[in-house]
């Protein structure tokens, strides 16, 4: 079982917006902004989309967007493309001494 | 241009121990603030964390798997050694090595170990 919580799966047609969160506990997603999204297309390694809760690395579309509220965290994926379509994972520091802790993942499905 | 790039073997026995190699370029493990960390995933399933090394040989290992891990550094091959001991068939995964200043920002291609005897 993963440390966070992370919905299966979510899904929406091209053009639409799409959000999934990251529950996590005080220890990790609510005591820390260091929240950070990866995406993952099948047999390829994962890739920074958010990193900071809300900031987005060089070369990402602006339709990306993360937010928190307590010990949830979200991703925002607006203006849904085909090729978003993916896995998505969160990732949290935990403290000293769990370190990083990431979520079970969330598949998106484009319609 | 940072790049990582895992090496080991495919398949390992249970019991035995497993050594996995991460080569990098493009950054120095000498540079303050930079670390390189483990990260792995079983087929299907979520991606675990499992160790880090920074540039000044802090270590930082999951506390579930600590009493069996060992994170090395050698900065002048440009390289971070994970070894990890009793291997099980539940510890079949693809493992990744990545670049961490803040984030893990740079990441290999991952490894695919299978164990099974």
């Amino acid at each position: 079982q993963s440390a966070l919580t992370q919905p299966r799966s979510v899904s929406g047609s091209p053009g639409q917006s799409v959000t999934i969160s990251c529950t996590g506990t005080s220890s990790d997603v609510g005591g820390y902004n260091y929240v950070s999204w990866y995406q993952q297309h099948p047999g390829k390694a994962p890739k920074l989309m958010i990193y900071d809760v809300s900031k987005r690395p060089s070369g990402v579309p602006d339709r990306f967007s993360g937010s928190k509220s307590g010990n949830t965290a979200s991703l925002t994926i607006s203006g849904l493309q085909a090729e978003d379509e993916a896995d998505y994972y969160c990732c949290s520091y935990a403290g000293s001494y769990t370190s990083w802790v990431f979520g079970g993942g969330t598949k998106l499905t484009v319609l | 241009q940072i790049t990582l790039k895992e090496s080991g073997p495919t398949l390992v026995k249970p019991t035995q121990t497993l050594t996995l190699t991460c080569t990098f370029s493009g950054f120095s493990l000498s540079t303050s603030g930079v670390g390189v960390g483990w990260i792995r995933q079983p087929p299907g399933k979520a991606l675990e964390w499992l160790a880090l090394i920074y540039w000044d040989d802090d270590k930082r290992y999951s506390p579930s798997l600590k009493s069996r891990l060992t994170i090395t550094k050698d900065t002048s091959k440009n390289q971070v050694v994970l070894t990890m001991t009793n291997m099980d068939p539940v510890d079949t995964a693809t493992y990744y090595c990545a670049h961490k200043v803040y984030y893990f920002d740079y990441w290999g291609q991952g490894t695919l170990v299978t164990v099974s005897s």
